[in-house]
């Protein structure tokens, strides 16, 4: 699969904090979507992002599709603790027989009151 | 509507058994596909399937084998349990194969082979 480097691997922050994480690749994908799993739970969608360029709001959360299509970033602002969690990064790239999605290895992020 | 199911949520093998992992989704999705989740990699794509009759292999098929009978259902099967493959695995759906149709995943089933 193509490389996803995602970064940082772990934050602790405090409650208020803003929180930026991002993902690179050596790749172009189609399309970047973010993610978050709670633990114990299965990763749920939080932002997809479908054209380069793309800035997209979800609540708190900020999300944009680089330029290059190689790169996006997850911006959270004003932290809370139910923010806690592993954040994946994933492109996703077609083929003829279906698409594919690669994640990134993930940031999980720790939020004190 | 229940989403994606996956069955059983925990087990246990002994190397060299064979076990079948269950996933069912009730959304009337075209695709299906397994990952497996190991600390600090990520997701990794095991196969997929974009319909019935029709599977794929992803980025580390060896050791799993599918099918895909129905819409509704894709079980992940180990013929031959290793302690490589003890993870979590997710089953996942959408709409189509399209960018537009973002996964559903389900709540994992945890495998521990010893």
């Amino acid at each position: 699969g193509q490389q996803l480097n995602q970064s940082p691997q772990s934050m602790f922050i405090q409650e208020g904090e803003d929180v930026s994480m991002n993902c690179t690749s050596s790749s172009i994908f189609n399309t970047w979507l973010w993610y978050k799993q709670d633990p114990g739970e299965g990763p749920v969608l939080l932002i997809a992002l479908y054209k380069a360029g793309e800035l997209t709001s979800n609540g708190r959360l900020t999300a944009q599709f680089g330029i290059t299509r190689k790169d996006s970033f997850l911006n959270i602002s004003a932290s809370i603790p139910s923010d806690v969690g592993i954040y994946f990064c994933a492109g996703q790239l077609y083929y003829l027989s279906g698409y594919a999605l690669n994640f990134g290895k993930g940031t999980s992020l720790l939020v004190t009151p | 509507n229940a989403g994606v199911t996956q069955t059983p949520k925990f087990q246990v093998l002994k190397t060299g058994q064979s076990m079948t992992l269950q996933c069912a989704q009730d959304m009337n999705h075209e695709y299906m596909s397994w990952y497996r989740q190991d600390p600090g990699m990520g997701l990794r794509l095991i196969h997929y399937s974009v319909g019935a009759g029709i599977t794929d292999q992803g980025e580390v098929p060896n050791g799993y084998n599918v099918s895909r009978s129905t819409t509704e259902d894709f079980p992940l099967r180990l013929l031959s349990a290793a302690p490589s493959q003890t993870s979590v695995y997710f089953c996942a759906s959408s709409y189509d194969g399209s960018g537009a149709n973002v996964l559903t995943f389900g709540a994992g089933s945890r495998l521990t082979v010893l």
